[in-house]
C-alpha cells in the first residue's frame, strides 16, 4: 500500500487566517482525496484532486474556502481559508489503491489536527 | 436517513472476548465494503474489505456482508488491548466515493 505523509501534523491558528496542509505520497497516484473528520461525525469528503485538472468539490464545500492544488502525481495541498472555530477538525488526505483493480479501497495519511482560536 | 448508520459506542470488552461491530446502510448500489481501524491521533488504516455478500476472514478478524439485509459486521476474536481503537465501516458503489459510518470506539480491558 502507498505510504502517505502530511504536514503539519497539528496546528493552532487564529481566526481569519489560513492554513495550508501538504500531502505527499511515495508513489504516483491518479486520484487524491481530502476529507474532514469532526468529533462524533463521519469522515466527510471535501474534494477529489486529480493532476492536471480542477478539483471536484462535494456539496457544501467551495473552492474559495478550500482551494486545492495538485501539481504532480505524488503531491497535493489543501488550504483552509478565512478560518473560524467551526473549522477546527482533523483533515485527512487519501489515495486510491490503484493496484486493487477498482475495489475503491483508499489509504489514508496520518491527518492534520487543526484548532482555530 | 443517513446512508450509513453505525452505533458510535463506546464498547468495552474484557481481553479475550469477541468484539462484534456492525453497520447498516440504505443504498442498495453499494458493493464494496470496508472496515478501517483508527488509533487515537492516527489516520484510518484499512483492515478488511469485502466485495458483495459473504464472509472474509483474516487472522482474528472476520467481515460479513449481508446485502439482502443491508447489514455488515466485523468480528474480532480473542480481543487484545492493542485492538483498542475506533473502527469505521465504509462502503462504495464503485464510484471512488466512500460513505463512512461515524465509527465505533472499542476498548479492550486487560
Amino acid at each position: 500500500s502507498a505510504v502517505i505523509s502530511q504536514k503539519p501534523s497539528r496546528d493552532i491558528c487564529q481566526r481569519g487566517t489560513s492554513l495550508t496542509i501538504q500531502c505527499q505520497v511515495d508513489s504516483q497516484v491518479t486520484m487524491m482525496f481530502w476529507y474532514r473528520q469532526q468529533p462524533g461525525q463521519s469522515l466527510t469528503l471535501i474534494a477529489t484532486a486529480n493532476q492536471g485538472s480542477e478539483a471536484t468539490y462535494e456539496s457544501g464545500f467551495v473552492i474559495d474556502k478550500f482551494p486545492i492544488s495538485r501539481p504532480n502525481l505524488t503531491f497535493s495541498t489543501l488550504t483552509v481559508s478565512n478560518l473560524s472555530p467551526e473549522d477546527s477538525s482533523i483533515y485527512l488526505c487519501s489515495v486510491e489503491d490503484e493496484a486493487s483493480g477498482g475495489t475503491d479501497t483508499q489509504y489514508f495519511g496520518p491527518g492534520t489536527r487543526l484548532t482555530v482560536l | 436517513q443517513k446512508e450509513v448508520e453505525q452505533d458510535p459506542g463506546p464498547l468495552s470488552v474484557p481481553e479475550g472476548a469477541i468484539v462484534s461491530l456492525n453497520c447498516t446502510y440504505s443504498n442498495s448500489a453499494f458493493q464494496y465494503f470496508m472496515w478501517y481501524r483508527q488509533y487515537s491521533r492516527k489516520g484510518p488504516e484499512l483492515l478488511m474489505y469485502t466485495y458483495s455478500s459473504g464472509n472474509k476472514e483474516d487472522g482474528r478478524f472476520t467481515a460479513q456482508v449481508d446485502k439482502s439485509s443491508k447489514y455488515i459486521s466485523l468480528f474480532i476474536r480473542d480481543s487484545q488491548p492493542s485492538d483498542s481503537a475506533t473502527y469505521l465501516c465504509a462502503m462504495s458503489a464503485q464510484s471512488n466515493r466512500l460513505a463512512f459510518g461515524k465509527g465505533n470506539q472499542v476498548v479492550v480491558i486487560p
